[in-house]
């Protein structure tokens, strides 16, 4: 039933490792993102994939890499986990680019770095 | 580059009672969509409304309505008959046409119904 499904829900983790998140969407979307939500709330974009292509590759971290094996699907591995990467990552789908489509997220994965 | 603005400080509304909250945006694209979406203190986005830039009407959406004024830039969402379950950070958010069709949020909007 689940629109867009992220896994885990919540992460907590040491500084230095490495981890992924995993997004799934039923949607038929042709269209994934993901979103980085930090502590004051503000929602900023990261990435963005459309049938596999990558579109949108904002200013991140190179230990951040985005990783699409179908349309249907977008992961999020993140290398060398740092305190400044605690946040709550959002995934997103739309049905394709145009402006009239809005998103639908996700219910977001709370990362904590410790 | 889109902008949206969202500038008021966190507000306490009395349930039943109607509150406005503000968005201002600025683009530089003749077409573009604007859309607000709520986040409860559970986390979720969840969409509440949408506008598009040549819409005639203001749109509207049960308790939702989006006082729309485009000379102004501008597209405040109207919440009516508040209830508990409204109390949630709201976000005003746009996207635009081809290069500029990210969906870009404000900063939000923390809105606490009391009874």
């Amino acid at each position: 039933d689940t629109a867009v499904s992220q896994t885990p829900k919540y992460l907590v983790t040491q500084m230095g490792n490495d981890k992924s998140i995993k997004c799934e969407q039923n949607l038929g979307h042709d269209t994934m993102y993901w979103y980085k939500q930090d502590s004051k709330k503000f929602l900023k974009i990261m990435f963005s994939y459309n049938n596999k292509e990558l579109i949108i590759n904002e200013t991140v971290p190179n230990r951040f890499s985005p990783k699409s094996p179908d349309k249907a699907h977008l992961n999020l591995h993140i290398n060398s986990l740092e305190l400044g990467d605690s946040a709550v990552y959002f995934c997103a789908s739309s049905q394709n680019t145009d402006r009239g489509y809005g998103y639908t997220f996700g219910s977001g994965t709370r990362l904590t770095v410790v | 580059a889109q902008k949206i603005t969202q500038t008021q400080p966190g507000m306490f509304v009395q349930e039943k009672e109607a509150v406005t909250l503000d968005c201002t945006y600025d683009t530089s694209d003749p077409s573009y969509g604007l859309f607000w979406y709520k986040q409860p203190s559970s986390g979720e986005m969840i969409f509440l409304i949408y506008q598009g830039s040549y819409d005639q009407q203001n749109a509207t959406e049960g308790r939702y309505s989006l006082n729309f004024q485009k000379a102004r830039k501008s597209a405040n969402l109207v919440i009516s008959a508040s209830q508990l379950g409204d109390s949630a950070m709201y976000f005003c958010a746009m996207r635009g046409s081809y290069g500029n069709n990210r969906l870009a949020f404000g900063k939000g909007n923390q809105v606490v119904v009391i009874p």
